[in-house]
């Protein structure tokens, strides 16, 4: 139990584009879902938190705007790259809280590359 | 944002030895948390420790949450090569909606 998946697993866009990344909770309910980017030799760095059916909460840094996460049910939170640059390339991992409980599981992650 | 500092950065060992790594933080966590990241995948939770000075294993896994609540340690024991991965520990404090804050990290290498 417990799975949360990711989707795409990949993604390669052009720079100006916009992607989108889904996360689900298959097995679970999640009133809350977090957002992680990882950079290359490094560690997972909160982004935000999203929570269903109200505003996310962004991390210091973190551009709310050009980071867009809707966390619209209690299952899904997408997280959308605007105007991506290369410098959005990075490794996107997200995680979901099982309601009532303080333990997250971490989806698989989607590799983002910005040419 | 705050990471949490681990050490070491790096390891080679060779199978069959015995691994230590541990946590520090400059403030104190109510949760202690070890996880494994294999490359390209998201993190698996090893190990979770709920309070100060308990000693938790799983497997060939020992970790304990120090007493100050600043900091905790990882053991491995009997390396094989699938331990070969980062290993992260994880601080996360009750009332701040369950956030996770990371360490730095330990990269472990198994040679045979």
């Amino acid at each position: 139990g417990a799975v949360v998946s990711q989707h795409p697993s990949r993604v390669i866009c052009k720079s100006g584009t916009s992607v989108k990344i889904e996360c689900r909770s298959l097995d679970f309910q999640a009133t809350t879902m977090f957002w992680y980017r990882q950079f290359p030799k490094q560690s997972l760095m909160l982004m935000a938190t999203s929570n269903e059916g109200s505003k996310a909460t962004y991390e210091q840094g973190v551009e709310k705007d050009k980071f867009l996460i809707n966390h619209a049910s209690l299952t899904l939170s997408t997280l959308t790259v605007t105007s991506a640059h290369p410098e959005d390339s990075s490794f996107y991992i997200c995680s979901a809280g099982a309601s009532g409980t303080d333990t997250q599981y971490f989806g698989p992650g989607t590799r983002l590359t910005v040419l | 944002g705050q990471q949490l500092n681990q050490s070491p950065q790096s390891m080679f060992i060779q199978e069959g030895e015995d691994v230590s790594m541990n946590c520090t933080s400059s403030s104190i966590f109510n949760t202690w948390l070890w996880y494994k990241q294999d490359p390209g995948e998201g993190p698996v939770l090893l190990i979770a420790l709920y309070k100060a000075g308990e000693l938790t294993s799983n497997g060939r896994l020992t970790a304990q949450f120090g007493i100050t609540r600043k900091d905790s340690f990882l053991n491995i024991s009997a390396s094989i090569p699938s331990d070969v991965g980062i290993y992260f520990c994880a601080g996360q404090r009750t009332g701040t909606a369950s956030k996770l804050t990371f360490g730095t990290g330990t990269r472990l290498q198994v040679t045979l």
